[in-house]
């Protein structure tokens, strides 16, 4: 399978502790983002990447969270002291280098409950 | 700021008959417009978009969706509707001038196809 990788699927953890996701991108494209979508709502923009560069983060990005490319290749989103109101779908997706008209791919999501 | 909206919830329609399911956006300047379907625990699958040219765009499985600039909308429209139809739809704009390509999503709408 050569789409966007994303794990882990499911991720259940108790308020206050730290997790973290990890996203493989389709191999060529060197712009990733990460989107959270709770039920109900479409997804929510929270940060993005060239290459190894985060280029933008939402407000949304509160400090207890940070998110890395260091090789430009992966990246990894970190939630720490996590919160119930945290739980949440983590979506990444990728697209096309030097194509403002394309249309990105996602990942299957990491689902995260916070107990 | 730029935002989506899909006025509908929920679609209901019977295996057969057309199907529309509505977006309309609000930009300054010109958008990119992208229609996104997900199934159950699934990521988003691309269906189409729009960039210049032609009002009406045709995309995967059968889905259209129609362009009216004056009316700020993109509907999505597909002839017969069939019971795989049925999944979560996103409309969602991108600003030409936003290099970045982050993708503002609506709600999104739920379609039921019954047969």
């Amino acid at each position: 399978d050569t789409g966007v990788s994303q794990d882990p699927r499911h991720k259940i953890t108790k308020r206050g502790q730290n997790v973290t996701f990890r996203c493989d991108p389709i191999s060529e494209h060197n712009r990733l983002y990460w989107y959270r979508q709770t039920l109900g709502q479409g997804p929510e923009f929270l940060t993005y990447f060239q290459n190894e560069a985060q280029l933008e983060k939402s407000r949304l990005l509160s400090d207890r969270f940070s998110a890395e490319r260091p090789k430009g290749s992966f990246s990894t989103l970190e939630i720490q002291r996590t919160e119930q109101g945290d739980s949440a779908m983590y979506l990444c997706a990728s697209s096309i280098p030097g194509q403002g008209t394309g249309e990105l791919f996602f990942g299957e999501g990491s689902r995260l409950t916070v107990l | 700021a730029q935002s989506v909206a899909q006025p509908e919830d929920q679609v209901n329609v019977a295996e057969g008959n057309p199907l529309t399911v509505k977006c309309t956006y609000s930009v300054s300047g010109n958008p990119y417009l992208f229609w996104y379907v997900q199934y159950p625990n699934r990521g988003l699958q691309f269906l189409l978009k729009y960039i210049t040219g032609d009002n009406l765009v045709k995309g995967s499985y059968g889905f259209e969706a129609e362009f009216n600039k004056s009316q700020t909308s993109f509907h999505l429209k597909k002839p017969s509707a069939l019971v795989s139809d049925s999944a979560l739809y996103f409309c969602a704009v991108r600003m030409i001038y936003n290099q970045g390509g982050k993708l503002i999503f609506g709600q999104g709408t739920e379609l039921s196809v019954k047969p």
